[in-house]
């Protein structure tokens, strides 16, 4: 069966400080990957999303990037985190196929201070 | 830009009683989905509708699908304390397998 892994669970992190997080899937093999995000209280907004590896597509103009170096593994990185940054980040992963059903990691809380 | 709407933003009912929670959205569509989310958690994929079908079940689940208004409603009959969550609808309607997702419905189920 297919899971997906996500950390760290938890992070606070000072502004201007970098940030990785990490996204690995186990049990399928070429999946569409996603990072999304979701503040307090609210809807989740795309972020980037993956076709391939190396291919990334970018939702929303920010001060995050996002790298697939591997089929299974997606990070989302930042050089400099602002207070904005804060919120609950979810990872996604769908089939590669006309199936839409998107399957989520357990998210990663970032608090930015 | 968010696709869906959910309608009510909060609802609370007994447990026993249904719940109804609507999603309205602006664009045609491929198929729209409802999540669920429990707090602080990820979302789980509860059902999905194709734009030909307009209703279908599963379990205490009934999701009915409106093309014609852009809406679709997730009933959950004979609601149980466990049923508490945020319920989101998502949207698909482009080719890359990308879905669009609404503002969510918090429901509490109070024993």
């Amino acid at each position: 069966s297919q899971t997906i892994h996500q950390w760290p669970a938890t992070l606070v992190q000072p502004v201007g400080s970098p940030l990785s997080l990490e996204c690995t899937v186990e049990g399928t093999s070429n999946p569409n990957l996603y990072w999304y995000r979701q503040a307090a209280g609210r809807g989740l907004q795309l972020l980037f999303y993956s076709v391939g590896i190396g291919q990334i597509s970018s939702e929303v103009p920010q001060n995050l990037s996002a790298s697939r170096p591997q089929d299974r593994q997606f990070i989302l990185s930042s050089k400099k985190l602002l207070l904005s940054d804060s919120g609950f980040y979810l990872c996604a992963w769908s089939v590669s196929s006309k199936t839409d059903t998107q399957y989520f990691g357990p998210g990663t809380r970032l608090t930015v201070l | 830009s968010q696709q869906g709407e959910e309608d009510p933003q909060a609802l609370s009912i007994q447990e026993g009683e249904n719940a109804t929670m609507n999603c309205s959205y602006k664009t045609s569509i491929n198929n729209l989905q409802w999540y669920r989310q429990n707090s602080g958690r990820g979302l789980v994929h509860l059902i999905l509708i194709r734009s030909n079908e307009r209703e279908k079940h599963s379990g205490r689940l009934r999701v009915t699908l409106d093309t014609s208004k852009k809406s679709s409603s997730l009933l959950i009959t004979a609601s149980r304390a466990a049923d508490t969550a945020s319920y989101f609808c998502a949207t698909n309607s482009g080719g890359y397998q990308k879905v669009t997702f609404g503002t969510g419905t918090k429901l509490q189920v109070i024993p």
